[in-house]
């Protein structure tokens, strides 16, 4: 069964302290990774796309990297801004079929 | 280039009820996904539609059911609402090439009562 699974549910990080979200998966056979940002009362946010192991991205203070069962989304030295849900997800096959992970609920605080 | 919209933004609804959500994509997306969104369950695959047809089915009851209009727009309608239907109902609009980054919108949060 195609499954998504985040790590940990919660992070709490002071400002400046880097920090790695984790994302493992298991799909038949994967698609692209998703990874996207969600604050309260609104919709995810895209962030980065990965289709292959080895695969890197980068985007102000976040990296995402990906291997063939999980994928990181680094932080480094937060800012309270930074502060929301990121999600993970994958496509496993069929047509914009996201499969979602529960999330890793993340607060920077100053 | 304005983002996905959904209308209403807050729905109350009593059980046995039905209701429609509304979703229009961005603009020349031909793609519209519905995902449902809960505390216990996450973000769920409800459908997508691309043209005017839809593609893919997630694992929802009968009650849930979509459409999309010929200008991409889409509705989604449930019916005979029951109490765990709560949750907050998020469309998404993509160019419809498959396995693509989606854009969500805001969404619509139901309550049954």
């Amino acid at each position: 069964e195609d499954q998504v699974t985040q790590s940990p549910e919660a992070l709490r990080l002071q400002e400046g302290e880097s920090s790695s979200l984790n994302c493992s998966y298991t799909v038949s056979g994967l698609r692209g990774l998703f990874w996207y940002r969600q604050d309260p009362g609104k919709g995810p946010e895209f962030l980065f796309t990965l289709y292959s192991a080895g695969e890197e991205k980068e985007k102000e203070r976040l990296k995402a990297t990906l291997t063939k069962k999980e994928s990181f989304l680094h932080i480094t030295a937060p800012k309270p801004e930074d502060s929301a849900t990121y999600l993970c997800a994958v496509y496993p096959g069929g047509y914009n079929k996201l499969i979602f992970g529960a999330g890793t609920r993340l607060a920077v605080h100053p | 280039k304005a983002g996905v919209t959904q209308t209403p933004r807050y729905l109350i609804k009593t059980r046995g009820q039905q209701v429609t959500l509304s979703c229009s994509p961005i603009s020349g997306h031909r793609s519209v996904s519905w995902y449902q969104q809960t505390p216990g369950q996450g973000l769920q695959f409800l459908f997508e539609y691309f043209s005017e047809t839809q593609r893919n089915k997630g694992n929802f009851p009968g009650r849930f059911s979509g459409r999309q209009f010929s200008n991409s727009r889409s509705e989604m309608n449930v019916s005979t609402l029951e109490l765990g239907d709560s949750a907050l109902y998020l469309c998404a609009s993509g160019p419809g090439q498959g396995n693509e980054k989606l854009f969500f919108g805001s969404g619509t949060q139901l309550s049954v009562l």
